[in-house]
């Protein structure tokens, strides 16, 4: 079975500043990789996500995430985050083969200060 | 595109009433997911279809909870009799494919039970 872990619960950063969003996770067979946004009484939307090839994934609205398979992470990453970034960013992983389902992290709360 | 449409947008009921909730999934998809979504346990998958079958049902918490996927179009959650550990936010998803493939995310139904 598949688990992900975002080690931090909560990441406040002021605008403009870089910001990295952190989810390992654990499998013993080769996985999918996704970020998801949930902006406030929305549902959760696709932010990007590694199927295979280039371990550098770039998503919507300025993100990128990179696979590192040695360390098993999947960091979400922005170079200057925005007011409207302030969104829960969830990580998902799922085995790349058989009926396994997605398995979501618990959530990161990004909030952006002015 | 209309996107997957859920109905209602919040449900209030007393305990031991039933409850029954309602999802259109994107023209085309052929796999439906149920998730709820609470600050305790955050986001968990209920069960999930593929070509209207249900493929697994395991993450159901008890008998109280049935779905159905009558066709393509239309599928609904039901919890008979609902109790207050019940009260949630339950998401429908839809894509095509499974595992791997882009999960469409409704609104959601913010379900309190008194």
């Amino acid at each position: 079975a598949q688990s992900v872990t975002q080690l931090d619960s909560q990441v406040p950063v002021f605008e403009e500043a870089p910001v990295e969003l952190r989810c390992n996770y654990s499998s013993s067979v080769s996985v999918y990789l996704f970020w998801y946004v949930q902006y406030p009484n929305q549902g959760l939307q696709l932010l990007l996500k590694y199927l295979s090839g280039s371990t550098l994934v770039k998503g919507i609205n300025g993100f990128e995430a990179e696979f590192n398979k040695s360390q098993t992470s999947f960091h979400l990453r922005k170079p200057s985050v925005h007011i409207s970034d302030t969104a829960e960013y969830f990580c998902a992983v799922s085995a790349n083969s058989g009926n396994t389902p997605l398995v979501f992290g618990k959530g990161t709360r990004l909030s952006v200060i002015a | 595109d209309a996107g997957v449409i859920q109905s209602p947008r919040h449900e209030v009921t007393e305990m031991g009433q039933e409850v029954t909730l309602r999802c259109k999934p994107i023209s085309g998809h052929n796999s439906l997911f149920w998730y709820r979504q609470t600050m305790m346990r955050g986001l968990e998958l209920l069960i999930y279809f593929n070509n209207n079958v249900p493929i697994d049902d395991s993450g159901m918490p008890e008998d109280r909870f049935s779905a159905k996927m009558p066709n393509a179009s239309f599928s609904t959650l039901k919890i008979q009799p609902s109790e207050p550990r019940d009260s949630a936010v339950y998401f429908c998803a839809s894509s095509q494919g499974l595992w791997g493939q882009t999960q469409y995310f409704g609104p959601g139904t913010r379900l309190t039970v008194l």
